[in-house]
């Protein structure tokens, strides 16, 4: 079974839209680590925003929030007014204390497109 | 600058012709780590390095080997590189691993084509 599942191949959105890119895990740790990379056409991966398991807030970072729902397992990436640079290819990631402090499993991705 | 540098970005080859991607930070960084990400599969862990001389396996170590003999070089070799090889590699570094939030620096990726 997939550990990271991301439901959402493709998705469009409106300029100045917000956005919600799913995310949902599966795991048995009560401590873990959830992670948002972004890579944008060019290819290279950039780090968005960090939940960890204990944490009490959502996590945000500028125009970027993680609807994290914890009983659900749910770590959903908002972005709020989009732009024509948030096109892209996002990755969401676990990383299990568990099994390992280094080891992290990405999901398969969701492209976005902006529409201006 | 703060960077992870791999080289080459694109490279094709033949089936079986040994070919080493390298990987440089220059962030002191401890943890280094090679990825491989293929369509509707996302990233995939390949090797992991804590520290000089210490390396292990990821999820899909077969077919590669690497080393880390200074702590900012962590080579990526295939030594027999097959067809199922192909795929776009990505070298990444941290300070201490995924663990402590620490965010994690990816290098600009290289696409490699056996053929």
């Amino acid at each position: 079974a997939q550990k990271i599942t991301q439901t959402q191949p493709g998705m469009f959105v409106q300029e100045k839209e917000a956005v919600t890119l799913d995310c949902t895990y599966d795991t048995s740790d009560q401590s873990y680590g959830l992670f948002w990379y972004k890579q944008p056409s060019s290819g290279e991966m950039i780090f968005l925003i960090y939940q960890g398991s204990y944490d009490e807030q959502n996590a945000t970072e500028g125009r970027y929030s993680l609807n994290f729902q914890k009983a659900r397992k749910s770590a959903n990436l908002v972005i709020s007014a989009s732009q024509l640079g948030d096109s892209a290819m996002y990755f969401c990631a676990m990383r299990e204390e568990q099994t390992s402090y280094d080891k992290v499993i990405f999901g398969p991705g969701t492209s976005l497109s902006v529409i201006p | 600058e703060a960077q992870v540098t791999q080289n080459p970005r694109y490279l094709i080859t033949v089936t079986g012709k040994k070919l080493t991607v390298t990987c440089s930070q220059n962030m002191n960084h401890e943890y280094m780590s090679w990825y491989r990400q293929d369509p509707g599969l996302g990233l995939r862990q390949i090797y992991y390095s804590m520290n000089v001389e210490v390396t292990d396996k990821g999820d899909v170590p077969e077919g590669y080997k690497v080393s880390r003999k200074e702590k900012r070089n962590f080579p990526l070799i295939l030594e027999s590189p097959s067809p199922n090889q192909t795929s776009l590699y990505f070298c990444a570094s941290s300070i201490t691993g995924w663990r402590l939030r620490s965010e994690a620096f990816f290098g600009q990726g290289t696409r490699l084509t056996v053929v």
